[in-house]
């Protein structure tokens, strides 16, 4: 079975700075996809950023980017010039296609809560 | 980007009563939509698959004549929760997938008392 481990419960930075949420995975399949969610107070989850499995490259999303090292099963979120809008959950999940590309279900880390301060 | 609506966003409840919730898929056809339950300062935790046109799978653990599902058309599923207790009260949400992306409802807040 795969699991989603975040480390960090909570963490805090300074508005403008840069942060690194960290999560590791453990799975056996290697094709899959990973993603990091953002549940601001509201409880409506946001897709912030996804990477397949098979790409090498890092993916980006602005000020979101990831550090994804597949033989090491991590995949750490980068929020660079860190705004009070962040101030969230962040949940790493991981997901193995079903079939024909579609979504299997989310497996989710335990979250992190991220606090920016002005 | 595909949008899922829940309804109702809350809910309050007096013990033993059921409670049906609904999510759908707005612009586009579901034909696997995903129900977690996330209790609070947790994470969220798969309870079903919910299949249209057949049963729902459900996770371990979760019973499912508590927790019916029905997944009747292309764009909606339901979830009822059949007598319910205290112990029931919690966030549920639900998600479809489109174009290999999960799209989740504003989730549904369940109050048992």
């Amino acid at each position: 079975a795969q699991t989603v481990t975040q480390s960090q419960p909570e963490m805090s930075v300074q508005e403008a700075e840069t942060v690194t949420l960290s999560c590791t995975y453990d799975t056996s399949e290697s094709n899959y996809y990973l993603f990091w969610y953002k549940q601001p107070p509201s409880r409506q989850m946001i897709l912030v950023i996804r990477q397949e499995a098979y790409k090498q490259q890092n993916a980006t999303e602005n000020r979101f980017s990831v550090n994804f090292q597949k033989a090491a099963k991590s995949f750490s979120l980068k929020i660079s010039d860190s705004q009070l809008g962040d101030t969230a959950m962040y949940f790493c999940a991981f997901m193995k296609p079903i079939y024909g590309g579609s979504q299997g279900n989310l497996i989710f880390g335990k979250g992190t809560k991220l606090s920016v301060k002005p | 980007g595909a949008v899922v609506s829940q309804h109702p966003s809350w809910v309050i409840c007096k013990s033993g009563t059921s409670v049906k919730i609904e999510c759908r898929s707005l612009d586009f056809q579901a034909t696997t939509m995903f129900w977690y339950r996330q209790f609070p300062k947790q994470s969220l935790m798969l309870m079903a698959t919910s299949n249209e046109g057949s049963k729902a799978t459900y996770e371990q653990g979760v019973e499912k004549d508590k927790f019916l599902i029905n997944h009747a058309s292309l764009t909606l599923s339901t979830l009822t929760v059949t007598s319910a207790h205290p112990e029931d009260s919690s966030f549920y949400i639900c998600s479809a997938d489109w174009d290999t992306e999960a799209f989740f409802g504003q989730g549904t807040r369940l109050t048992v008392v």
